[in-house]
């Protein structure tokens, strides 16, 4: 079964500072990796997705890539604001074979102090 | 507007006591798929539907049923609540196609069983 950790759970950095979150999955057969933003106690908002093909996406100041021989994807925020407070999680989507069933990570939680 | 909607988004309930949350999305998605979110335990999937009258069991699918007999509704059903059932619930659908397959999550619901 597809594993997914994000490093590191939680971060607290100051406003304007550039940030990485890291997620590694175990199974490299993957149908997609998607990033997503969570605000405590609400529902998922869809931050960028990557195809199995691709190497990387961007939207704004958000950056994501993935490096599936190695099990890796990063997202890059660059300029951080207190908007950008919230849970990140990547998740993995796994190929027809396994329902597509999106495995999540635990996520990381951010802190962008003013 | 693009959406999926949950309904309710609170529920308080007792044991025993049969319950269905609705799921309906507007965007002709084939795959649909119900969530559960616990603290220290992340996402994990409970029931997935590739298409109508298809449906199959995610990792946590004991004490819940679901049905697809239309393309936008996916129900999940709670035939006899337990107090382990107490979580926050979501309800996510996607296209299959490559290029074209961003997972759509609802706004949740949040299940209180007493």
């Amino acid at each position: 079964k597809q594993e997914v950790t994000q490093i590191p759970a939680a971060l607290s950095v100051p406003e304007g500072e550039n940030l990485v979150l890291n997620c590694s999955f175990t199974d490299s057969a993957i149908y997609n990796l998607q990033w997503f933003r969570q605000d405590p106690g609400k529902g998922l908002t869809s931050l960028l997705l990557i195809q199995s093909s691709q190497r990387e996406q961007t939207s704004g100041r958000l950056n994501a890539s993935l490096d599936k021989s190695s099990g890796r994807s990063t997202l890059y925020i660059a300029a951080s604001q207190p908007g950008d407070s919230a849970t990140y999680l990547c998740a993995v989507r796994d190929g027809g074979n396994s329902g597509y069933a999106l495995n999540f990570g635990k996520g990381t939680s951010l802190l962008v102090t003013p | 507007e693009a959406q999926v909607t949950q309904n309710p988004r609170y529920l308080i309930t007792v044991t025993g006591k049969k319950l269905t949350v609705t799921c309906s999305q507007n965007m002709n998605h084939e795959y649909m798929s119900w969530y559960r979110q616990d603290p220290g335990l992340g996402l994990r999937q409970i029931y997935y539907s590739m298409n109508v009258e298809v449906t199959d069991k995610g990792d946590v699918p004991e004490g819940y049923k679901v049905s697809r007999k239309e393309k936008r509704n996916f129900p999940l059903i709670l035939e006899s609540p337990s107090p382990n059932q107490t979580s926050l619930y979501f309800c996510a659908s996607s296209f299959l196609g490559q290029g074209r397959n961003i997972q759509y999550f609802g706004a949740g619901t949040r299940l209180s069983v007493l």
